[in-house]
């Protein structure tokens, strides 16, 4: 699988956007983005996926890029109880459901 | 409809001991993962079944093992506990054994003494 560079934390201000940033320049024609988020003390939570069109759904949009080496999970509204680590993850349909964690980005929402 | 169901929350053990954890899927998941995720770290995955059989295995020792039951819940054991043990054991199920996103219990808090 690609690996994925993300910026180890960031904050954001409660109710603005947070844009997170993640980095697969190695990403195959066949590897899907995945994002995944823990909230303290939880298990891993599902967010979005995409292959190269973007993404939204209820909790946030996939946006990326057209050469697919990097991307952004907007999450539109931020709230205290977004404050996670947030994953970004390539995946090969292959390998089913072995997802390879990084070191993710520990995201602060303040009020 | 209830998500997947994760038996202990909490254990304690001593080096050299056997454990067992337990994991129910969410209804209509026929695949089941399991990571162990070490504090501070991501999680890593240790085994993959869909429909009772092995479908993936990471880089984990023959200590570790598992098994997918008929009802598609899962057990995972360890055997000769060691002090590196000490983890958050997760479990995920998944519709099928391809991409489906996964959906993770809150896990079993291991700690070997």
């Amino acid at each position: 699988d690609a690996k994925t560079t993300q910026p180890p934390s960031m904050d954001c201000a409660e109710g603005r956007a947070a844009n997170l940033p993640c980095n697969h320049s190695t990403i195959s024609g066949n590897e899907y983005v995945y994002w995944y988020r823990q909230i303290h003390s939880q298990g891993p939570q599902y967010i979005i996926h995409g292959l190269k069109n973007n993404e939204t759904n209820e909790m946030a949009s996939l946006i990326i890029t057209e050469d697919r080496k990097s991307s952004t999970l907007i999450l539109p509204h931020a709230t205290l109880r977004d404050t996670a680590v947030y994953y970004c993850i390539v995946l090969i349909k292959a390998a089913g459901n072995k997802l390879t964690f990084g070191g993710g980005t520990r995201v602060l929402v303040k009020p | 409809d209830a998500g997947v169901t994760q038996s202990p929350t909490h254990l304690i053990k001593t080096r050299g001991q056997q454990v067992t954890l337990r994991c129910s899927p969410i209804s209509g998941h026929k695949s089941v993962s399991w990571y162990q995720q070490v504090l501070g770290q991501g999680p890593q995955f240790i085994f993959q079944y869909y429909e009772k059989e092995e479908r993936g295995r990471g880089n984990f020792p023959d200590r570790f093992s598992a098994r997918q039951f008929p009802n598609y819940s899962s057990e995972l054991n360890v055997n000769a506990l060691l002090l590196g043990d000490s983890a958050l054991y997760l479990c995920a199920s998944s519709l099928e054994g391809g991409h489906s996103p996964l959906h993770f219990g809150n896990g079993t808090r291991l700690t070997v003494t």
